[in-house]
């Protein structure tokens, strides 16, 4: 079985400060890993994905993440943030028939 | 540029009537999926489709129905609006676990 947990419902960063959203998960076969990004009243966005390739995944927005096996996370990440950058932020994990969400990190941007 | 698109965006109806939500992807998917979420909340699953006449049934339990006759098109019907049924309804499809999900723009759904 999957599963996702994403760790804080809430995080706050300054415009310009390194923003870091973690996500944890759980699977019993190789995992796949999505980030997704939600904007005020529309759809998710797929920000970017792990596929067992390089563990190390460059997103869109510069954004990315790192697939750790050992630590069983794959944390987003984004060096300086930018007022845009306000959303909700999904991790999601690729079961064996469907993809598993967690609930959500609603990022918050500090003038 | 979207590939998959929800009818309509918003939607405000009374207590009893009878709606269909639609969602239509361009994509060739197999495989699509219902899920409600309140604002700002998680996703729940309410129902899903792995083809044509294949439909299932969700983690969150839903008094709506869903069908399946053509690939590109997955309508999600209310029989009876209630206001509980109030909240916004994202279509989403994929080719493969792999590949990620393709979401609509949802629809947002007030029940007065």
């Amino acid at each position: 079985a999957q599963s996702v947990t994403q760790l804080g419902s809430h995080v706050s960063v300054s415009e310009g400060a390194l923003v870091l959203l973690r996500c944890n998960y759980s699977s019993s076969v190789p995992p796949y890993l999505f980030w997704y990004v939600q904007y005020p009243n529309q759809g998710l966005q797929l920000l970017l994905k792990y596929t067992s390739a390089a563990t190390l995944v460059k997103g869109i927005n510069g954004f990315e993440a790192e697939f750790k096996k050992s630590e069983t996370s794959f944390h987003l990440t984004k060096p300086s943030a930018h007022m845009s950058d306000a959303a909700e932020y999904f991790c999601a994990v690729g079961g064996d028939d469907k993809i598993i969400f967690g609930k959500g990190t609603r990022l918050h941007i500090l003038p | 540029e979207a590939d998959i698109y929800q009818t309509p965006r918003y939607l405000v109806i009374g207590t009893g009537k009878k709606i269909t939500l639609e969602c239509s992807q361009t994509m060739g998917h197999d495989k699509m999926y219902w899920y409600q979420q309140d604002p700002g909340m998680e996703l729940h699953l309410i129902h899903y489709s792995y083809g044509v006449n294949s439909t299932e049934k969700g983690d969150l339990s839903s008094e709506s129905t869903v069908s399946r006759i053509r690939t590109e098109h997955f309508p999600l019907t209310l029989e009876s609006a209630r206001p509980s049924h109030t909240s916004q309804y994202l279509c989403a499809s994929t080719a493969s676990r792999s590949g990620g999900y393709t979401f609509g723009s949802g629809t947002r759904l007030t029940v007065v």
